[in-house]
């Protein structure tokens, strides 16, 4: 089956820090960029971070460069995403992202995790 | 950055034709995506580019695009199209894979 499997959310306090991991299955995961998409409560999706198949090349949104870094394991078919100094707004599902075809620069998301809960808060 | 907007809500009565819009600069330049969602539900990957579908999307689904704007269609809408509707592209104001979706437009089926 084919499918991506988050992990990792929960309760932080602002300014704490999270990794979240993401297991593919029935993909080859390492031919294919990944990347981080996360939905605040009501709003809609907004994109976080991609990484390259061989985990070469990173980029970021604005909103959390500096803070939050992409990362792989493709012997675990693993994505990770490790967050630092948390804020209140960060508070979100994260979904890993499958793009349809390959390359770094791709944007149809043809498959989705199930989403890991993030919730920052005092 | 650029942005892509979208109609906040529109409805459908059972069984008619519905088009959900999406507009922005980025699609002057790159094709849109588009994503059903469910409550409690990740995305679903409905239409990419002028009108390709997903092997499983049923053939009701329909895209269009031109110039700034894309559309979806749904043509004979059901009740289990009752759902939130994104559509994506790439951010074509920065020389970075930056990816954008629009706000999303909630549809309800009558």
């Amino acid at each position: 089956e084919v499918k991506l499997l988050e992990s990792g959310g929960g309760l932080v306090q602002p300014g704490g820090s999270l990794r979240l991991s993401c297991v593919s299955s029935g993909i080859s995961f390492s031919s294919y960029a990944m990347n981080w998409v996360r939905q605040a409560p009501g709003k809609g999706p907004e994109w976080v971070a991609v990484i390259s198949g061989s985990g070469d090349s990173t980029y970021y949104a604005d909103s959390v460069k500096g803070r939050f870094s992409i990362s792989r394991d493709n012997s675990k078919s693993t994505l990770y995403l490790q967050m630092n100094s948390l804020r209140d707004e960060d508070t979100a599902v994260y979904y890993c992202a499958k793009p349809l075809f390959l390359g770094a620069t791709e944007y149809y998301f043809d498959l989705w995790g199930q989403g890991a809960l993030v919730t920052v808060s005092s | 950055s650029s942005e892509l907007t979208q109609d906040p809500a529109v409805s459908v009565a059972l069984g008619q034709t519905v088009r959900i819009t999406c507009q922005g600069d980025s699609l002057r330049r790159y094709s849109p995506g588009w994503y059903q969602q469910k409550p409690g539900q990740a995305p679903v990957f409905v239409i990419y580019g002028k009108n390709n579908r997903p092997s499983e999307i049923p053939d009701r689904f329909s895209g269009s695009w031109s110039g700034d704007t894309a559309s979806l269609t749904i043509t004979g809408a059901q009740a289990e199209d009752e759902a939130d509707y994104y559509c994506n592209s790439r951010d074509s104001s920065v020389n970075h894979p930056r990816v954008v979706f629009g706000g999303g437009t909630k549809l309800t089926v009558l």
